[in-house]
């Protein structure tokens, strides 16, 4: 199976910062790489496919880079909604495995 | 609008199986996999098991063989997942989602099943 890694697991910062996300695969994924935003209680939001791919409606401040073993998420001025919980998914094949996720919280 | 709508919260004695229903609406049912995940708590989401309603295929987890049967209802457009001889490490969230290209685009809401004697 392949492994997925997410660091850091905690990130404090204010509205406004720049944050990045990275998420490393144990072994090459392409670009077979989802970013989901998850809060609280609720089901996971997906964000970013194809490692780079903003799905629709998602706000033009996500972005996403990678390929291989390397990926990144970055946030551009985060706003009130974006605290939350960030998760990597690799569907380069199966079983489709998750990071173990991002915590995003308020400093 | 694109909904997967999920059966409602189970207590499960150890030993008992469960059964979780997804009812999906607003795209064509046998058109995209339907694949189940679960999310015990403070972890991440863990893939199960998926099923093409429109081929007859599926594919499940290697963890879960043996327990987990998964199935459709096409006139219905709702998908099943039982897992069965629960212990209290299967307490967890489980989610059904539409899978496109291996990434999923639309989530259930849920169902928190907990096992407890």
């Amino acid at each position: 199976d392949i492994q997925m890694t997410q660091s850091p697991s905690t990130l404090s910062a204010s509205v406004g910062d720049r944050v990045t996300i990275t998420c490393r695969a144990s072994q090459t994924i392409s670009i077979f790489l989802a970013w989901y935003q998850q809060k609280p209680g609720k089901a996971p939001k997906l964000l970013i496919s194809q490692a780079s791919a903003l799905q629709s409606g998602v706000p033009s401040t996500f972005s996403g880079s990678g390929s291989g073993t390397e990926f990144t998420l970055t946030i551009n001025s985060l706003q009130p909604d974006d605290f939350a919980t960030y998760y990597c998914q690799q569907y380069n094949s199966y079983p489709f495995t998750f990071g173990p996720g991002t915590t995003v919280d308020i400093k | 609008q694109v909904q997967l709508v999920q059966s409602g919260a189970e207590v499960k004695k150890p030993g008992a199986s469960v059964k979780v229903s997804c009812k999906t609406s607003g795209y064509s049912f046998v058109d995209f996999p339907t694949q189940w995940l679960r999310q015990a708590p403070g972890q991440r989401p863990e893939w199960m098991a998926w099923i093409n309603a429109g081929t007859g295929g599926q594919q499940d987890s290697k963890k879960f063989r043996g327990r987990l049967t998964i199935t459709t209802d096409t006139s219905a457009a709702t998908a099943y997942m039982e897992l069965s001889r629960l212990t209290s490490e299967d307490t967890a969230v489980y989610y059904c989602a539409r899978e496109v290209g291996g990434r999923y685009d639309f989530w259930g809401q849920g169902t928190l099943v907990t096992v407890s004697s």
